[in-house]
């Protein structure tokens, strides 16, 4: 069982909402969660990175919580844009390793 | 720009061919990574080299060969490939290994395996 889980696989979402994506990991011990931004066709792209003692960090219109308790970290897009159609990837670290999540697909439309 | 660059951005090899994938980074970093990323999957770390030294094989098969000629490139070198192998292989670097400090991807290599 991968050790990061991140829900939904998938969404669509219109141009100018919001929308929250979810990533639970089971890493320990954690040191810290990361979130990737990855566009079609190019490499991941950091946006945020947050420690143990952080519940939340923004980055612009990208704005993550992290709940170390529940093993909980969300990523919250504002106001959405067509530039926002990516996949976002949950990566946690601990114990000396990276564990990746599969990703959120997410596409705004017009 | 990225500040690590992965040559070419598509390959297209059949089984019996011999192929190398490029990396560099001009970040001045000192840890360089091979990536597997498969579709619906999550990354796949390969290799991991420090200061030009591997330090992690995840039990990659031998039909792919890194190397690590200084610590501004990284290379793949790629023979007998299988076309399970099909993927986008992804380098990064990082200023130290094993701590805090963000990765920084290149743009990836479409390998197709026919």
């Amino acid at each position: 069982k991968n050790q990061v889980e991140q829900s939904p696989q998938s969404l669509i979402i219109l141009e100018g909402k919001n929308c929250t994506l979810q990533c639970n990991y089971t890493v320990s011990p954690f040191s810290n969660l990361r979130w990737y931004k990855q566009d079609t066709g190019r490499g991941p792209v950091s946006l945020t990175i947050m420690t143990f003692s952080e519940n939340t960090k923004s980055n612009g219109r990208y704005t993550a919580t992290l709940d170390a308790d529940t093993k909980q970290s969300s990523l919250h897009i504002t106001a959405s844009q067509l530039s926002d159609s990516a996949s976002y990837i949950c990566v946690v670290y601990g114990n000396n390793r990276l564990a990746f999540g599969k990703g959120n697909q997410v596409v705004v439309i017009p | 720009e990225t500040g690590v660059t992965q040559t070419p951005r598509h390959l297209v090899m059949g089984m019996t061919n011999k192929k190398s994938l490029k990396c560099e980074q001009h970040l001045g970093h000192n840890a360089m990574y091979w990536y597997k990323q498969s579709a619906k999957k999550p990354l796949e770390l390969m290799f991991v080299y420090s200061l030009e030294e591997r330090v992690e094989n995840n039990s990659v098969p031998s039909r792919f060969s890194p190397e690590c000629p200084n610590s501004s490139h990284l290379f793949l070198h790629l023979h007998t490939l299988q076309p399970e192998d099909s993927a986008l292989y992804l380098c990064a670097s990082s200023q130290e290994q094993g701590n805090n400090s963000p990765l920084h991807f290149g743009n990836g290599t479409r390998l197709t395996v026919t």
